[in-house]
């Protein structure tokens, strides 16, 4: 079976620019979350969804949004990208919501922002 | 609020010697512990996690670790290590409830022959 898929694995993009990063959950897992890994240091929980609402949010600003589909994909935009949005940015999927159940993570999409 | 903290940013070790990687917590309530390792370039797995019961877990790989409350600690074991597990090893706690994990900010791992 499939585990977590991210597209695209790398991109630049330009200050100001809008981004839109995309996952696909193992199949049958209803639940995803995203985080946000910046260069040496642990990953940061940004959202999580569940059945297509939003169950939980990080400290990110209002930039950072989010939604899951009725397939139960999901999509993290960041619009206004800073130079500190450079970061590997991480999808979770898990069967029911994380709470003790295993999160299993894609390999994630890197981020560049110049 | 929850936080954890890895007590160290890189452990040398040889290749077959035993390792322990640190990891202390802080919660006001009772927690759900995990170790994750990440390869480079890749994504996080899952070595194993503490959800009750038995202090002592095994994980994937050879890893074990050992809950204690009273320290707030939960230490990753490996009574003897390989090239392989060269990595990095993040340490997360989980409050009863909530939807997210804290991660602490990663011990290297680097296995040398």
């Amino acid at each position: 079976d499939a585990g977590v898929t991210q597209s695209p694995t790398h991109l630049i993009k330009t200050r100001g620019q809008q981004v839109t990063l995309r996952c696909s959950p193992i199949s049958g897992h209803k639940s995803v979350s995203w985080y946000q890994q910046v260069l040496g240091q642990g990953p940061q929980f940004i959202f999580q969804y569940y059945e297509k609402e939003e169950r939980g949010r990080g400290n990110f600003p209002d930039r950072f949004s989010a939604r899951q589909f009725p397939n139960y994909s999901s999509e993290l935009n960041v619009n206004a990208l800073l130079l500190g949005d450079s970061a590997l940015y991480l999808c979770a999927s898990s069967l029911e919501q994380p709470r003790g159940n295993t999160i299993y993570f894609g390999e994630g999409s890197w981020l560049t922002v110049v | 609020a929850q936080s954890v903290t890895q007590l160290d940013s890189q452990v040398p070790v040889f290749e077959e010697a035993p390792v322990e990687l640190r990891c202390n917590y802080s919660s006001s309530v009772s927690v759900y512990l995990f170790w994750y390792v990440q390869y480079p370039n890749q994504g996080l797995q899952l070595l194993l996690k503490y959800l009750s019961g038995s202090t002592l877990v095994k994980g994937i790989n050879g890893f074990e670790a050992e809950f204690n409350k009273s320290q707030t600690s939960f230490h990753l074991r490996k009574p003897s290590v390989h090239i392989s597990d060269t990595a990095e090893y993040f340490c997360a706690v989980s409050e009863p409830g909530r939807r997210a994990l804290t991660f602490g900010s990663g011990t290297r791992l680097q296995v040398q022959p």
